[in-house]
C-alpha cells in the first residue's frame, strides 16, 4: 500500500531552537496533507491542512507563525516549529491522500519532539 | 493544550473473546466514519470504513456498525489476539472523497489478556 515517511522520528531540542519536520509520500502524489498533534493519552487533533502550492489552512487556536508549513511540492510537506518551548513536545503525525488513487488517507508513523 | 489526568478509557478482553468498542460521534453532517489502530508510538494504521448510507460492514475479523439515528459507531473485533492490543479511534469526515479533514473521537486502549 501507499507509504508516507516523516523524519525525524525521534528529535531532542533545546528550547529557543526551531524543528523542521518532513512528511513525504513515498510512492503517490498528495494534493493535500494534514498535520496532527497528538499529546500523550491523548487523541489526535488536527492542526493544519497543508495544500501543494498555496498557503496552509490552520485550525483555530493553532498558531500559524509558530508552525510553518511549506507544501513545496506534491510529495513532501513539511512542519516547522519555531522557538520550541516545552510545552510544544508533542508526537507529530501527518497525513496525505492520493489523489490518483481512491483518496484514502495515509498516515505517517510520526515524528515525537521533546524540547528541553 | 494538554490536559492534566487525561486517560483513555480501556477495555481488557481474554484473549479469544470477542472486543466491542464504542463510540459517539457528533457531527450529523459527517458521511464518512473510519476507525483505525494505533500501537505505542506509532501512527494511525486503518482498519475498517463504513459511509452513511450503510450500517453494517464487515473485513477480515472486524466488522463496524453505524446507528446514524444516535450517531454512534462501534467496532467489534473476533477472536481478539494479542496483537490487537492497541489504541482504537473512530474518525469521521464530511464525505468520503479522502481530501476532507478527519476528526478523531477520543480512543478506547483495548488489552488483551494472553
Amino acid at each position: 500500500g501507499a507509504v508516507v515517511s516523516q523524519h525525524p522520528s525521534r528529535v531532542i531540542c533545546k528550547s529557543g531552537t526551531s524543528v523542521k519536520i518532513e512528511c513525504r509520500s513515498l510512492d503517490f502524489q498528495a494534493t493535500t496533507m494534514f498535520w496532527y498533534r497528538q499529546f500523550p493519552k491523548q487523541s489526535l487533533m488536527l492542526m493544519a491542512t497543508s495544500n501543494e502550492g498555496s498557503k496552509a489552512t490552520y485550525e483555530q487556536g493553532v498558531e500559524k507563525d509558530k508552525f510553518l508549513i511549506n507544501h513545496a511540492s506534491l510529495t513532501l510537506s513539511t512542519l516547522t516549529v519555531t522557538s520550541a518551548h516545552p510545552e510544544d513536545s508533542s508526537f507529530y503525525i501527518c497525513s496525505a491522500a492520493d489523489r490518483g488513487g481512491t483518496g484514502e488517507l495515509f498516515f505517517g508513523e510520526g515524528s515525537r519532539l521533546t524540547v528541553l | 493544550g494538554e490536559s492534566v489526568g487525561l486517560h483513555l478509557p480501556t477495555l481488557s478482553v481474554q484473549e479469544g473473546d470477542n472486543s466491542i468498542i464504542n463510540c459517539a460521534y457528533s457531527n450529523s453532517a459527517s458521511d464518512y466514519f473510519i476507525w483505525y489502530k494505533q500501537e505505542s508510538g506509532k501512527g494511525p494504521q486503518f482498519i475498517i470504513d463504513i459511509r452513511s448510507n450503510m450500517d453494517k460492514r464487515q473485513g477480515q475479523r472486524v466488522t463496524v456498525l453505524l446507528n446514524k439515528t444516535v450517531k454512534h459507531l462501534s467496532l467489534q473485533i473476533a477472536a481478539t489476539q494479542p496483537g490487537d492490543s492497541a489504541v482504537y479511534f473512530c474518525a469521521e469526515t464530511p464525505n468520503s472523497g479522502g481530501y476532507q479533514k478527519v476528526t478523531f473521537g477520543t480512543g478506547t486502549k483495548l488489552q488483551v489478556i494472553p
